[in-house]
């Protein structure tokens, strides 16, 4: 069974600093999708960035790029100019090609200090 | 553009009683899913429909029951609440290709069962 493993249970950074949340997973799959979602306080699920392993590039969307390491099973988050709005519970999760079951990991909490 | 709306937001049950949360959403999305998330763990799926009428398992279906009579609504029915059904449920749902578009959650409902 895929599993996946955030192994930082919280992250802290500084306003406006750099900061990178981990993510490994284990398949034995060769095409599959990798998400990371974000959950504020509101309880709110949303989605951050989505990657699909068949491509290369690594996605990014604003100051949110993610390194995709295929061979290594490693899918990292990492979040540039971090806001006070950036403060939240992530979640990385893993799907197969065609599967109807998100896998997510436990969470890592990020507190963003001004 | 209310995107998907859950009732109640909280509720307390004793063991034993029965409950539906409901869910609806309003963006003609075939795909819904039902997924609970237990303190400091990801978010895991209860079940989903792929469209009306049609309903599958998830991961962690006993003890909840589902119907899809119309594409809007997917009401969670929780049959003798017992303590280890205390959680957040959060309903989800995505355009025709499912889990591989980005999912629209609600805003989750807070359970405990006393």
């Amino acid at each position: 069974a895929q599993t996946v493993t955030q192994s930082q249970p919280e992250m802290s950074v500084q306003e406006a600093e750099t900061v990178t949340l981990s993510c490994t997973y284990d398949t034995s799959e060769s095409d599959y999708y990798l998400f990371w979602y974000k959950q504020p306080p509101s309880r709110q699920m949303i989605l951050v960035i989505r990657q699909e392993a068949y491509k290369q590039q690594n996605a990014t969307e604003n100051r949110f790029s993610v390194n995709f390491q295929k061979a290594a099973k490693s899918f990292s988050l990492k979040i540039s100019d971090s806001q006070l709005g950036d403060a939240a519970m992530y979640f990385c999760a893993y799907l197969e090609e065609y599967g109807n079951k998100l896998v997510f990991g436990a969470g890592t909490i990020l507190r963003v200090k001004s | 553009n209310a995107g998907v709306t859950q009732t109640p937001k909280f509720r307390i049950l004793k063991i034993g009683q029965s409950m539906t949360l409901q869910c609806t959403q309003d963006m003609n999305h075939n795909y819904m899913y039902w997924y609970r998330q237990d303190p400091g763990m990801g978010l895991k799926l209860i079940y989903y429909s792929v469209g009306a009428g049609i309903t599958d398992k998830g991961e962690v279906p006993n003890g909840y029951n589902v119907s899809r009579s119309t594409t809007e609504d997917f009401p969670l029915r929780l049959e003798l609440a017992a303590p280890s059904q205390t959680s957040v449920y959060f309903c989800a749902s995505s355009q025709d290709r499912g889990l591989r578009e980005k999912l629209f959650f609600g805003s989750g409902t807070q359970l405990s069962v006393l």
